[in-house]
């Protein structure tokens, strides 16, 4: 069962841009895979916001402004989610997500403070 | 508008089984998947398994395997899942998700609560 590893925590202020990463174990190539990401606030279930393979193939959930957006960072194998002019409303629990191998992994998540 | 909801809460004792229901309305749901997701008091999100509403194939996480079933009602739009020989740890808010184009969980239940305690 391969392991995606975010960090426990980030933060940043209302106004900047917050940097969350996905990084993927080193036997699968975040190249070949889409790379999906969600928000969690406390006692509310997952709210899906995009998925990123390609600057040409890449697709937001229903709503889901566009200053939430994917990239990837080849070189490191790690997926990336952007969210720029940070809101105190974006204060959340972010996961990422990948289907190897009909397998579903999930990232073990990154809580986001607005400071 | 789309949505899954769920049954409602369970308490259970260690070794028994619990299903938990998640009905479907707003779209077709025999053209989308159904996965089932877990998440224990304080933890992250764990990938149970997967049911194709369409012809009832599924693909389940190797840890539960044995354990559990997933199943669909397509008379009544509910998908179902089972998981049996509960333990401690099996204690979770269970989720229903579609899986929608492309593969993204795109629409949640909001959760069922299933706690095994003695």
């Amino acid at each position: 069962q391969p392991v995606l590893t975010q960090p426990p925590s980030s933060s940043a202020s209302p106004g900047e841009s917050a940097r969350l990463t996905c990084t993927l174990p080193s036997d699968i190539n975040v190249g070949s895979y889409n790379i999906y990401w969600y928000q969690q606030k406390p006692g509310s279930p997952p709210r899906y916001l995009l998925y990123y393979y390609s600057d040409s193939d890449k697709g937001q959930g229903s709503g889901v402004p566009s200053r939430f957006s994917g990239s990837k960072d080849a070189s490191a194998n790690t997926g990336i989610l952007l969210i720029s002019g940070l809101q105190s409303e974006d204060e959340a629990d972010y996961y990422c997500m990948i289907w190897p191998s009909n397998v579903v992994v999930f990232g073990g998540g990154t809580k986001l403070t607005v400071l | 508008q789309v949505q899954l909801v769920q049954s409602g809460a369970e308490v259970k004792k260690p070794g028994a089984s619990v299903k938990v229901s998640c009905k479907a309305s707003g779209y077709t749901f025999t053209s989308y998947g159904i996965s089932w997701v877990r998440q224990a008091p304080g933890q992250g999100l764990e990938w149970m398994g997967w049911i194709s509403a369409y012809n009832g194939n599924t693909n389940y996480a190797q840890k539960l395997q044995g354990r559990v079933t997933m199943t669909t009602d397509t008379s009544t739009s509910t998908a179902y899942m089972e998981l049996r020989s509960l333990r401690s740890d099996d204690t979770a808010v269970y989720y229903c998700a579609r899986v929608g184009i492309l593969d993204a969980f795109d629409i949640w239940g909001q959760g069922t609560m299933v706690t095994v305690s003695s």
